[in-house]
């Protein structure tokens, strides 16, 4: 089956623009979560969505946000975008019920000049 | 909040040694869940622990929870260059909790 597909792969963006990430789940899972990745600091969560509304919030200003549609395909906007924005960000689904092993997608490379 | 934290953060090994990362939760965990992510590629499920005192075998890799629930342990036996990446623990709190990893580089 496909796996979770992130677009674009790459983005380069300069700081004060805005940005939207989007995020396809595997075809059955309804639990999409973002994630920020940088150098020395791991996996630092976001947001989660179920069924098209947001479950969980990490530690991240407003300037951060998301949403999930109907079909489960979700999208994480940045707006007002800073140096430090620059990150992979990693999109994970899962079934989201009882079966929690998170599907990653390859990410989307954001570089904040 | 809650956080896991895992040590060490950087391990380099020659080829053939054994390879250990432990990973530790200040609240007990439901379920520990293991993640490997090679160089410029994303996090893979590796799997996932639920029982106090489980342990798990995948081929050359030892997966342990401990009595508590409050941690856990991978170990590689006889590392490859394949082994190579960052290994990541996650903790289940809905989300999951991602440690920061350890990143295990393996000389030949």
């Amino acid at each position: 089956k496909a796996g979770v597909t992130q677009t674009p792969r790459y983005l380069i963006k300069t700081r004060g623009q805005q940005v939207t990430l989007s995020c396809s789940p595997i075809s059955g899972h309804r639990s999409v979560s973002w994630y920020q990745q940088t150098p020395g600091q791991g996996l630092q969560f976001l947001f989660e969505y179920f069924s098209e509304t947001q479950r969980n919030k990490g530690n991240f200003p407003g300037r951060f946000s998301g949403r999930q549609f109907s079909n489960s395909r979700s999208e994480m906007n940045v707006s007002t975008l800073e140096l430090g924005d620059s990150a992979l960000y990693l999109c994970a689904s899962s079934r989201g019920s009882t079966d929690t092993e998170a599907f990653f997608g390859q990410g989307t490379r954001l570089t904040v000049v | 909040g809650q956080q896991v934290m895992q040590i060490p953060q950087y391990q380099h090994v020659q080829e053939g040694e054994d390879f250990t990362t432990y990973c530790n939760s200040s609240t007990t965990l439901s379920n520990i869940q293991w993640y490997k992510q090679r160089p410029g590629g994303h996090p893979v499920f590796l799997i996932q622990l639920v029982k106090s005192g489980e342990v798990k075998k995948q081929k050359r890799l030892t997966f342990q929870f401990g009595e508590a629930k409050k941690n856990s342990s991978l170990h590689i036996t006889a590392t490859q260059t394949t082994d190579v990446g960052t290994y990541f623990c996650a903790g289940l709190w809905t989300p999951l909790v991602f440690g920061k990893g350890t990143r295990l580089s393996v000389i030949a």
